[in-house]
C-alpha cells in the first residue's frame, strides 16, 4: 500500500495563479481532509469529507475548494493565490467505524506564494 | 468550542531521562479521542498513541504512555527513556464524537518542539 500520496512536494506560485493539490490514498478510508500547517499554529482544518459527494468546510475553508468524486482522491484547489496562502498543505484519511481511526497523513506540499 | 492548549512551546531532555509533554483540552462531548502525533524535521506526521474518553486505563505504546485526567482535561504524554530519535515536533490532537457519531475531524494544539541532548 502507498497509503497517502500527495503531489506535488513542492509548489512555488505567483499571487493570483490558481492551482490543484493533489491526494489519493489507497486503503479504502472513507474520511478524508487537508490541513495547513503555519509557524506556531499546529495544523488547521481546511476542508474535509466523509465520503464521495460529501464535502464539508473546515476551520479555514476561505480561498480554497475541494470535490471528492471518488473514495480515494480528494484534490484541494487554490482559486486565486494570495500571499497568504504560504504554507505546508497536509492531506490525510481514516476510517469513520471503529474506536481509534487514526488519521493517516501524505508527506506535505510546500507552497510559497510570491 | 473544542480547543486544544499546548503551553511548551519548547523542551530539552538528556538521553535516557522521560520526559513529560502537557496537553490540555476542551469540550462539552463527552464523547471524544485525543491523539499524538510526532514530526520529525523531515516533516512527516506519525501517529504515537490514542485514548479514548471513556478508556478507563490510560493509553501506552512501547516508550509511549498518556497520562489521562478526565477531571483535569488534561492527556500528557509521557516519553520514557528518551533517545536522539525522539527529537521532533510534538502534536496533541483532539476528535469529538465516538462511533456512530464520529464526523472524524480533528483539532490540533500549536505544538511541542522536543530536543533530546546527548
Amino acid at each position: 500500500n502507498a497509503g497517502v500520496t500527495q503531489t506535488p512536494k513542492f509548489q512555488v506560485l505567483k499571487t493570483g495563479q490558481s492551482m490543484t493539490l493533489q491526494c489519493a490514498q489507497d486503503m479504502n478510508h472513507e474520511y478524508m481532509s487537508w490541513y495547513r500547517q503555519d509557524p506556531g499554529m499546529g495544523l488547521r482544518l481546511i476542508h474535509y469529507s466523509v465520503g464521495a459527494g460529501i464535502t464539508d468546510q473546515g476551520e479555514v475553508p476561505n480561498g480554497y475548494n475541494v470535490s471528492r468524486s471518488t473514495t480515494e482522491d480528494f484534490p484541494l484547489r487554490l482559486l486565486s493565490a494570495a500571499p497568504s496562502q504560504t504554507s505546508v498543505y497536509f492531506c490525510a484519511s481514516s476510517q469513520l467505524a471503529g474506536v481509534r481511526n487514526e488519521q493517516f497523513f501524505g508527506p506535505g506540499t510546500r507552497l510559497t506564494v510570491l | 468550542a473544542q480547543k486544544i492548549t499546548q503551553t511548551q512551546p519548547g523542551m530539552f531532555v538528556q538521553e535516557k531521562e522521560a520526559v513529560t509533554l502537557d496537553c490540555t483540552y476542551d469540550t462539552s462531548d463527552p464523547s471524544y479521542g485525543l491523539f499524538w502525533y510526532k514530526q520529525p524535521s523531515s516533516g512527516e506526521m506519525i501517529f504515537l498513541i490514542y485514548q479514548g474518553s471513556y478508556d478507563q486505563q490510560n493509553a501506552t505504546e512501547g516508550r509511549y504512555s498518556l497520562n489521562f485526567q478526565k477531571a483535569r482535561k488534561s492527556a500528557n504524554l509521557v516519553i520514557s527513556a528518551s533517545q536522539l530519535g525522539d527529537s521532533a515536533m510534538y502534536f496533541c490532537a483532539m476528535r469529538e464524537g465516538h462511533r456512530s457519531s464520529n464526523t472524524g475531524k480533528l483539532i490540533f494544539g500549536q505544538g511541542t518542539t522536543l530536543q533530546v541532548k546527548p
